[in-house]
């Protein structure tokens, strides 16, 4: 079983939908948590921290819930522009360990 | 200022040479990383630096895969006896301030762009 699991999708949504996706993490030593967001054939661009009260920015809202080891992403009103892979991220204490799951494929349409 | 640079961005050569590619990490980032991205997949951590130390080299795929940092700065990942597997984006990213514990600017992971290599 993979550390941080994701579901790959894609997600196909229509402009303006809500989405939302999860990640899990199995080690409970997790402490940190990110969400990274990958253009096609760019490299991965820190979208937002995962706070344990939840945090939003704007359209994006993430949410930890350490009891069930599993952060999720929601997205209100998407855009065209948000089409991207979505990448969960957790560290452990160690700053070496930082380990990305293997990302979710977000794809809006017209 | 200036982000994280990788060179060669593109990079092909043939099964068995050996390859060396660059990380310029930003200015005073302390730590530095190298991960490796096949074709749809996710991000395979390879090795972590710390200044010049290696703490977590645990991420090598085999012992043709090896990575120095000198100055706390630039580091090279050499890939001796090319395979076709080898195939892949190479991405660096360093960090100012690993490990904090908390969720804060410190511990955000600036990439680089990458080096595609290409194993014919």
């Amino acid at each position: 079983r993979k550390e941080v699991e994701q579901d790959p999708g894609p997600f196909n949504v229509p402009e303006g939908a809500t989405v939302a996706f999860n990640c899990t993490y199995s080690n409970s030593a997790s402490q940190s948590f990110f969400w990274y967001r990958q253009d096609c054939r760019k490299e991965p661009k820190l979208l937002m921290s995962v706070y344990s009260s939840g945090n939003e920015d704007g359209r994006f809202t993430a949410q930890l819930n350490r009891a069930s080891q599993y952060i999720s992403l929601l997205i209100r009103d998407s855009k065209l522009s948000d089409s991207a892979t979505y990448l969960c991220v957790v560290e452990r204490s160690s700053a070496s360990k930082i380990i990305f799951g293997s990302g979710t494929r977000l794809s809006i349409r017209p | 200022g200036a982000g994280v640079s990788q060179s060669p961005s593109n990079k092909v050569t043939e099964k068995g040479k050996d390859v060396e590619l660059r990380c310029d990490p930003i200015s005073g980032h302390t730590a530095l990383y190298w991960y490796r991205q096949s074709l749809g997949q996710g991000l395979e951590f390879l090795i972590y630096f710390q200044g010049n130390s290696a703490p977590d080299k645990s991420g090598l795929p085999s012992d043709r895969f090896s990575a120095e940092r000198t100055g706390g700065s630039v580091s090279t990942l050499t890939i001796q006896r090319t395979q076709q597997e080898d195939s892949a984006v190479y991405l660096c990213a360093s960090i100012q301030f690993p490990g904090q514990g908390l969720s804060s600017s410190y511990n955000e992971q600036f990439f680089g762009p990458g080096t595609r290599l290409t194993v014919l």
